[in-house]
C-alpha cells in the first residue's frame, strides 16, 4: 500500500537554483496539500489543492508554486532557492469534502539550501 | 483565525507514568479536532480525533474529550511505553465555507519515554 509517496527525500540546493517536489498518491484523494515543517513551528500550510486543475494559497506561499495537472499528483516548486526555504516538507491528501476525514502524510523531503 | 496551543515541549516521562499534553482552540465556526502523532523519520499519522462536543477520541490507549466549554481537547494516556517516543500535534478543522476544511496544526509537543 503507497499511499503517499514524495520524491526526492533529500535533497541540497544552493541559493538561486530551482527545484521541483513530487507527490503522489494513489487513494484517489481529491484533497492534496503541501506543508512546511521547522523546529518551534509546527507544520505550517503553503498551497493546497481541492482537485484536478485547482490550487490555493495557504498560510505562506511566498516563493512556491504549485500544479495539479492530475488528479493523483501534486507537484511544488521553488524558482529561486533561499536559505530560509530549508525545511522538511510534507505532503498529504484526503478524501474530500466534510471536516472529519483524515489527512494521509507521506513521509517528507528534506530540502537544505545553501 | 484559527489557532491551536499545545503545551510546551519536550516532555520526558519513566516508562508506566501518566501522560497529559494539554490543547486549546480557537476557532471561528464549529471544529473537529486531531490529535496526529510523528515518530522520527517518518510523516504524521492521525492517532485520534472528535468531531463535536464531548466526544471522546481514543486508540493505542490514547484519549481526549472535545471539550467546547473551556475549548480544549487535552490528550492522555494512563501507562507510557517506550514505543510512544514521538512528536504529538493538536489539529483543528474549521467547518466554515471559506476554509476548504484545512486543518490548522498546534507546534507538536516531543515525548520522550525512558525505559
Amino acid at each position: 500500500n503507497a499511499g503517499v509517496t514524495q520524491t526526492p527525500k533529500f535533497r541540497v540546493l544552493k541559493t538561486g537554483q530551482s527545484m521541483t517536489l513530487l507527490c503522489a498518491q494513489d487513494m484517489n484523494h481529491e484533497y492534496m496539500y503541501w506543508y512546511r515543517q521547522d523546529p518551534g513551528m509546527g507544520l505550517r500550510l503553503i498551497h493546497y489543492s481541492v482537485g484536478e486543475g485547482t490550487t490555493a494559497k495557504g498560510e505562506v506561499p511566498d516563493g512556491y508554486n504549485v500544479s495539479r495537472l492530475k488528479k493523483q499528483n501534486f507537484l511544488l516548486g521553488l524558482e529561486s532557492a533561499a536559505p530560509s526555504q530549508t525545511s522538511v516538507y510534507f505532503c498529504a491528501s484526503r478524501v474530500g469534502l466534510g471536516p472529519t476525514g483524515e489527512l494521509f502524510f507521506g513521509e517528507g523531503s528534506r530540502l537544505t539550501v545553501l | 483565525g484559527d489557532s491551536v496551543t499545545q503545551m510546551e515541549g519536550p516532555v520526558t516521562l519513566s516508562e508506566e507514568a501518566f501522560l497529559t499534553i494539554n490543547c486549546t482552540y480557537t476557532a471561528t465556526g464549529y471544529p473537529s479536532l486531531f490529535w496526529y502523532v510523528q515518530y522520527p523519520g517518518e510523516g504524521l499519522q492521525l492517532l485520534l480525533k472528535a468531531t463535536k462536543a464531548d466526544d471522546k477520541g481514543s486508540n493505542k490507549g490514547f484519549e481526549a474529550t472535545y471539550r467546547k466549554e473551556t475549548t480544549s481537547f487535552h490528550l492522555e494516556k494512563g501507562s507510557v511505553q517506550v514505543s510512544d517516543s514521538a512528536v504529538y500535534f493538536c489539529a483543528l478543522s474549521d467547518r466554515s465555507g471559506g476554509s476548504n476544511y484545512k486543518l490548522t496544526f498546534g507546534k507538536g509537543t516531543l515525548l520522550t519515554v525512558n525505559p
